[in-house]
């Protein structure tokens, strides 16, 4: 198992409500990256966090938003939520910020049910 | 737009058999390609990352071969084991880094 740890492990939500995922990354790793995954498909890339600067995003909008951390963990926030929303939400953190060439490390995922 | 295609969807095999898969990418602006396998109730396990033409590397019974230029990249387990069954991933990225995208998976079952 790698050290990259999340919580909660499941959650449910009702429509229009906000919620919060905490991520710790590896030790020694500076850059987490997000990732939704639907059921039946691959993760899709949410966006990337770079010593607490956004550093990449994919096609999610302004709702989904993050923190990291000095310490290098990290928050995905959802805002409004939708039914689209239920997915298992996986966070992965790398060394040396460049997550496209460095080995990514994932967590085992929050799985959120919005009802 | 990019769009990462993986085949077979599933694939049942005997213990012992080998078996391949295939990972189909957009060659344009390709940057580096992601391998991982992903057990049930795991976390998804990095394999390989690979970003030259013609790289090829190997982890045990597990090895993968890269064109950049055809954008296509092979994943081969020799002699299967039960332990191989999950799902295997790969993910293309672009040379920015909000083009990531994953395939939707080879679903792989070793019957022991």
């Amino acid at each position: 198992e790698t050290g990259v740890t999340q919580s909660p492990t499941h959650l449910i939500k009702t429509r229009g409500q906000q919620v919060t995922l905490r991520c710790s990354s590896q030790s020694g790793h500076n850059t987490v990256s997000w990732y939704q995954q639907a059921l039946g498909q691959g993760p899709q890339f949410i966006f990337q966090y770079y010593r607490e600067e956004e550093n990449g995003r994919g096609n999610f909008p302004p709702r989904f938003s993050g923190l990291q951390f000095p310490n290098y963990s990290s928050e995905l926030n959802v805002n409004a939520l939708e039914l689209d929303d239920s997915a298992l939400y996986l966070c992965a953190s790398s060394q040396v910020g460049a997550a496209s060439t460095d080995t990514q490390y994932f967590g085992p995922g929050t799985r959120l049910t919005v009802l | 737009i990019l769009n990462v295609e993986q085949s077979p969807q599933s694939l049942h095999v005997q213990e012992g058999d080998s078996t391949n898969f295939t990972c189909s990418f957009p060659s344009s602006n390709f940057y580096a390609l992601h391998w991982y396998r992903w057990e049930t109730a795991k976390s998804p396990e990095a394999l390989f990352v690979m970003t030259l033409n013609g790289d090829e590397k190997k982890k045990g019974r597990i090895s993968a071969t890269l064109n950049t230029k055809e954008g296509y990249s092979y994943l081969y387990i020799k002699g299967s084991q039960p332990e191989d069954s999950a799902t295997y991933l790969c993910a293309s990225w672009e040379t920015s880094y909000d083009k990531v995208i994953f395939g939707p998976g080879t679903s792989l079952s070793v019957i022991p």
